[in-house]
């Protein structure tokens, strides 16, 4: 596609659910990122990948938060056991080349708002 | 440690220049960014400037780099009522894919 693309945009979910938020990143791209971003706030870096591989993941809250990009393509940020303090934007980029390399630029998906009652 | 700071609002009048300033923590950041963010849309890359750099200049928009301040501006010339949004500056490690961001700072253009 054009762009990133991230589905849903919004979710709604009871606390204890889980839930899954998958982003589509732009075709070719080697790299994607996941953010979460408070209201009020900036991005706040949670994992990227190269490829299939999970390169960094020291910005997930806790355990109960995983990602994963099987075939190098589309990626799923799976949030266990939801908890109200969960609610966010979640945003997905991607870039070109692989994420070390400094030139690189991160493209930005429309994110999808989660709200956990 | 890892901070990015943004003054909060800044308001201007249509046809002004507005500048919004920003000041960062790692002096190993080899790129910084300025995004763009409107009501409803996703995150807009808007420019970058490497760090050995000072100025980089793309159309009205101008970046200043203090690399011994650790501080970056975007200067917006003419500054429209479409120019309202948030904007956020962005500092990106070395060997890292990771970007580190500001707050934000909403800019309010009045006509």
């Amino acid at each position: 596609g054009a762009g990133v693309s991230q589905s849903p945009r919004y979710k709604v979910t009871k606390r204890g659910q889980d839930v899954a938020l998958r982003c589509d990143p732009i075709s070719g791209h080697v790299s994607l990122y996941w953010y979460r971003q408070a209201l009020g706030q900036g991005p706040e870096f949670l994992t990227y990948f190269n490829y299939e591989a999970q390169q960094d993941k020291s910005g997930l809250p806790n355990d109960r938060f995983s990602a994963e990009r099987p075939e190098g393509s589309i990626s799923t940020l799976t949030i266990q056991r939801t908890e109200q303090r969960d609610s966010a934007m979640y945003r997905c980029a991607s870039s070109l080349g692989v994420a070390q390399q400094s030139t690189d630029t991160q493209y930005f998906g429309p994110g999808t708002r989660l709200t956990v009652l | 440690g890892e901070d990015v700071e943004q003054s909060l609002f800044l308001s201007v009048r249509e046809g002004d220049s507005s500048v919004i300033n920003c000041t960062y923590t790692d002096s190993s950041s080899t790129y910084l960014y300025w995004y763009k963010q409107e009501p409803g849309a996703g995150l807009q890359l808007l420019t970058y400037i490497f760090s050995n750099m000072d100025m980089k200049q793309d159309q009205r928009l101008t970046v200043l780099l203090n690399k011994k301040d650790k501080h970056l501006s975007l200067r917006i010339a003419d500054t429209q009522t479409g120019d309202s949004a948030i904007y956020f500056c962005a500092e990106k490690k070395g060997n890292t894919g990771k970007l580190i961001f500001g707050q934000g700072t909403t800019l309010q253009v009045k006509p």
